[in-house]
């Protein structure tokens, strides 16, 4: 069974930074692009960033662009989110989920970002 | 990367068959046939129903089922039933490696 652990979300002021971590098991992780998704809280689903089972190719909504990287370590298993410049609309939970073109399956069950002053 | 558009609500009896929409472009809906559902029980996390349109995964049962006309997508669940209440949100690969999501429709089994 594939499971997916995040971990790293917490409250940051404004224009700070944080790095959210992936930890995946339960499957040959490098075969698999990887993707991050939030949820603002009381609204839907946004796509955030995904990244290709290599690592090499990696992919941004337009809203975290310049500001947000994604990457993996696929000798842990791991996949990352680097959060910079932060802003009190990045404020969700963010979750991590195997696939990209072909759908998402499964996911984590989130952690919770919190932009605030 | 616009969303794509759907109703916020629908609902149905037990047993009656609910149709949920998701209306897109050409740039993503009506450009690939990649179109994904989940569903989202409150304070769970979603749950893949629809792959590629049509693609039902593994352990969802036969009463959920996708279809896709031009830029339109649509889930259907067939007989009702208490559980499959819940917020369903329908997504699309659209171009340059990137996805969008819809708005999501909240289901409501009466």
């Amino acid at each position: 069974e594939v499971q997916l652990l995040e971990s790293g979300g917490g409250l940051v002021q404004p224009g700070g930074s944080l790095r959210l971590s992936c930890a995946a098991s339960g499957l040959t992780f490098s075969s698999h692009a990887m993707t991050w998704v939030r949820q603002a809280p009381g609204k839907g689903l946004e796509w955030v960033s995904g990244i290709s089972g290599s690592g090499d190719i990696t992919y941004y909504a337009d809203s975290v662009k310049g500001r947000f990287t994604i990457s993996r370590d696929n000798s842990k298993n791991t996949q990352y989110l680097q959060m910079n410049s932060l802003r009190v609309e990045d404020t969700a939970l963010y979750y991590c989920a195997k696939g990209l073109r072909l759908g998402f399956d499964p996911w984590g069950q989130g952690t919770l970002v919190t932009v605030s002053s | 990367q616009s969303a794509l558009t759907q109703p916020p609500s629908a609902s149905g009896s037990p047993g009656q068959s609910v149709t949920i929409s998701c209306t897109g472009t050409s740039s993503d809906v009506g450009g690939y046939n990649y179109v994904s559902w989940y569903q989202q029980h409150p304070g769970k996390a979603p749950k893949l129903m629809i792959s590629e349109v049509s693609k039902r995964p593994s352990g969802v049962p036969d009463r959920f089922s996708g279809s896709k006309s031009g830029n339109t997508a649509s889930l259907t669940v067939s007989g009702l039933q208490a559980e499959d209440e819940a917020d369903y949100y329908c997504s699309s690969f659209a171009g340059s490696n990137t996805v969008v999501f819809g708005g999501g429709t909240k289901l409501t089994v009466l």
